[in-house]
């Protein structure tokens, strides 16, 4: 079976940096995925990894390990609309996104 | 209308009771997906259609049954829930389902409560 691993929840203060850790164990590898999603509202793309190393886009890197089977997310000068919950997801195959059970993050003032 | 768009946005309905989940996209993709989210768990993938074809259905129960009409439309028909069917139910599309960099476009979901 798939076994996505991230913490649930996370809290740091407006401007800081937060970096957020997703482990797993998957049948298959075809790229890591990282989601935001806020309260009541669809998921949306932030990030697509599949080879190691480090991809930055603004204020949101991700990175991938895949010999460790390891990934995270770091958000960068962080702001009160970064509160949301982000999601780990690993393509085990053609048409499979396994997901983690997401990251809430609470950015305080 | 742009993206991706369900209705109704909420559901409650008896366990006896019989409806139907709608999800349209405008962006021209090839491929629909239901997932159902509940809380504090992953996303679990339900259904994926590429080209109108079903080609992953993820053991889900009968009692939930997919129909894709056309490459713009999926529906999810609910008969006989449980109570334990309540969750968020996701609907997402993607251009190429066969490319690993494939991006799913997701719709805000259809908040389900089964009394």
């Amino acid at each position: 079976g798939q076994n996505i691993d991230q913490p649930t929840e996370m809290t740091a203060t407006e401007g800081a940096i937060v970096q957020i850790n997703c482990t797993y164990q998957t049948s298959g590898f075809n790229g890591l995925f990282w989601y935001q999603q806020h309260a009541g509202e669809a998921p949306t793309f932030l990030s697509y990894n599949v080879l190691d190393g480090l991809e930055e886009k603004g204020r949101f890197s991700s990175f991938l390990s895949r010999s460790k089977g390891y990934s995270y997310l770091l958000l960068k000068e962080l702001q009160m609309k970064d509160s949301a919950s982000y999601l780990c997801a690993v393509r085990d195959g053609d048409y499979k996104l396994s997901f983690g059970a997401g990251t809430t993050v609470t950015v305080r003032a | 209308e742009t993206g991706v768009t369900q209705t109704p946005r909420h559901l409650v309905m008896g366990m006896t009771n019989k409806k139907s989940l709608k999800c349209e996209q405008h962006l021209g993709h090839n491929a629909m997906y239901w997932y159902k989210q509940s809380a504090k768990k992953p996303l679990e993938l339900m259904f994926v259609y590429s080209l109108e074809e079903r080609v992953e259905n993820n053991s889900v129960p009968s009692r939930f049954s997919p129909e894709c009409p056309n490459s713009s439309h999926l529906f999810l028909h609910l008969h006989t829930l449980q109570p334990e069917d309540s969750a968020l139910y996701l609907c997402a599309s993607s251009q190429d389902p066969g490319d690993g960099a494939n991006v799913l476009t997701f719709g805000a979901g259809s908040r389900l409560t089964v009394l």
